[in-house]
């Protein structure tokens, strides 16, 4: 089953602004992680943040992590236009056992 | 490190049809590999946890006798789609965590299998 609902579903921008795409969730969880998708093709890892941080840096990438709101967000500075794609949030429950639940996504498309 | 290929990439195939689509940890060692659906502008929806040497646990409102999974190695998992319809096409991709409790680590996904049923 889906857990998360991300927001906004698509967002359009000009290289060079910064995009932030939302996370919320609705059960425990362990961690959270963010994935990256170009089309048609699989997923690859951008940060996961436990449920003890607050938040986290990986390059241009800013993730937070609120759990008293059971929310997310990533943000993505001096975007690129290679940084057009869908981003999903996931989350491991606070049982861990490893299984990932997806957010909805959010489809990103940074005009150059 | 952390590399998965998924094989094929791409199916078209007739209705009625059996698919088996491979998924291979190719630098690490994946003791529980994962299987997603995902439809059009849609995300992912997990089918079943494959676990090496024991029976796969699938999701709930997912025939296991229709998508048979198999972790033969600690390598290799396979997922066979039987008897495909039309309905089962769609886009199928693999995951795989290296070491560790599976939930502490990421997941490293192959490419996908898009599947056509005609």
């Amino acid at each position: 089953s889906q857990q998360g609902e991300e927001d906004p579903q698509a967002l359009s921008i000009q290289e060079g602004e910064n995009a932030t795409m939302n996370c919320s969730y609705k059960t425990s969880i362990n961690n959270l992680q963010w994935y990256r998708q170009n089309s048609g093709r699989g997923l690859v890892h951008l940060i996961l943040i436990r449920s003890n941080e607050r938040e986290k840096h990986s390059g241009r990438l800013r993730v937070t992590l609120d759990t008293s709101k059971k929310s997310s967000s990533l943000l993505i500075t001096a975007s690129r236009a290679a940084d057009t794609a869908s981003y999903f949030c996931a989350t491991v429950s606070s049982s861990n056992t490893g299984k990932l639940i997806f957010g909805q996504g959010t489809t990103l498309q940074v005009k150059p | 490190g952390a590399v998965v290929s998924q094989h094929p990439s791409r199916v078209i195939c007739k209705s009625g049809t059996s698919v088996k689509i491979e998924c291979r940890s190719l630098d690490f060692q994946a003791t529980t590999m994962f299987w997603y659906r995902q439809f059009p502008k849609q995300s992912l929806m997990l089918m079943a946890t494959s676990n090496e040497g024991s029976k796969a646990t699938y999701e709930q409102g997912v025939e296991k006798d229709k998508f048979l999974i198999n972790h033969a190695s600690l390598t290799l998992s396979t997922l066979t789609v039987t008897s495909a319809h039309p309905e089962d096409s769609s886009f199928y991709i693999c995951s795989a965590s290296g070491g560790g409790r599976s939930g502490n680590q990421p997941q490293h996904f192959g490419d996908g299998t898009r599947l056509s049923i005609l």
